[in-house]
């Protein structure tokens, strides 16, 4: 069983859609999660972190973090053909280094 | 503020062939971690180095190396290529114990044939 799991998709919604990705965990350690985009061949690029459970919000950005059922959402309001990508969780136990583990991810495409 | 930069973009090998990637780190930032990206997955960590040193390693073998040089910019290494080597190998930069400011590089697509 792998640590983070995520569904790769794809998720296809229309313009203006609410979007939700997800990702399970199994770690109890996981403190500090992460959502990442990657566009087709580019790097992935942090969209939002949150440390140990809550929720966060930026712009149209939603991350929720329930850690009694080891699972972590992202929310993506109005969404934009512009957001056509793939979304990875990431997380990481507070071990003195900076392992990052990674879900799948999902790809997303939002048609206009 | 520099990103984080790496080169090549593209590489082609042989199999049994060896490899070294590079890396600069954003600056500032005195962290530099190595992560394989193979095609449909999620990036896997290789190993991260903090003042020169390796500072942790994930499940690759001894193959896979590195170096960290005094100005934090970075080399990953690798020997005896196989076909399964072929990936994206993408190097983020960080402040040592501040997890949340990982950043990525463009990655550099390694095909082993």
């Amino acid at each position: 069983q792998k640590e983070v799991e995520q569904d790769p998709g794809p998720l296809s919604v229309p313009e203006g859609a609410i979007v939700s990705l997800n990702c399970t965990y199994s770690n109890s350690a996981f403190q500090y999660f992460m959502w990442y985009r990657q566009y087709s061949r580019k790097g992935p690029e942090l969209l939002m972190y949150t440390y140990s459970s809550g929720n966060k919000e930026d712009g149209r950005f939603t991350a929720q973090v329930d850690k009694s059922s080891k699972y972590i959402s992202l929310f993506i309001r109005d969404s934009q053909p512009s957001d056509s990508a793939t979304y990875l969780c990431a997380m990481s136990a507070n071990t003195g280094f900076q392992k990052l583990v990674f879900g799948t991810g999902t790809r997303l495409l939002v048609s206009p | 503020e520099t990103g984080v930069t790496q080169s090549p973009t593209h590489l082609i090998k042989t199999r049994g062939q060896q490899v070294t990637l590079r890396c600069s780190s954003q600056s500032g930032h005195n962290t530099v971690s190595w992560y394989q990206q193979a095609l449909g997955q999620g990036p896997q960590f290789i190993f991260q180095y903090y003042r020169e040193e390796e500072n942790g390693r994930g499940n690759f073998p001894p193959r896979f190396s590195g170096l960290q040089f005094p100005n934090y910019s970075s080399e990953l290494n690798v020997n005896a290529l196989e076909l399964d080597d072929s990936a994206l190998y993408l190097c983020a930069s960080s402040l040592r114990r501040e997890v949340e400011t990982q950043y990525f590089g463009p990655g550099t697509r390694l095909l082993v044939l």
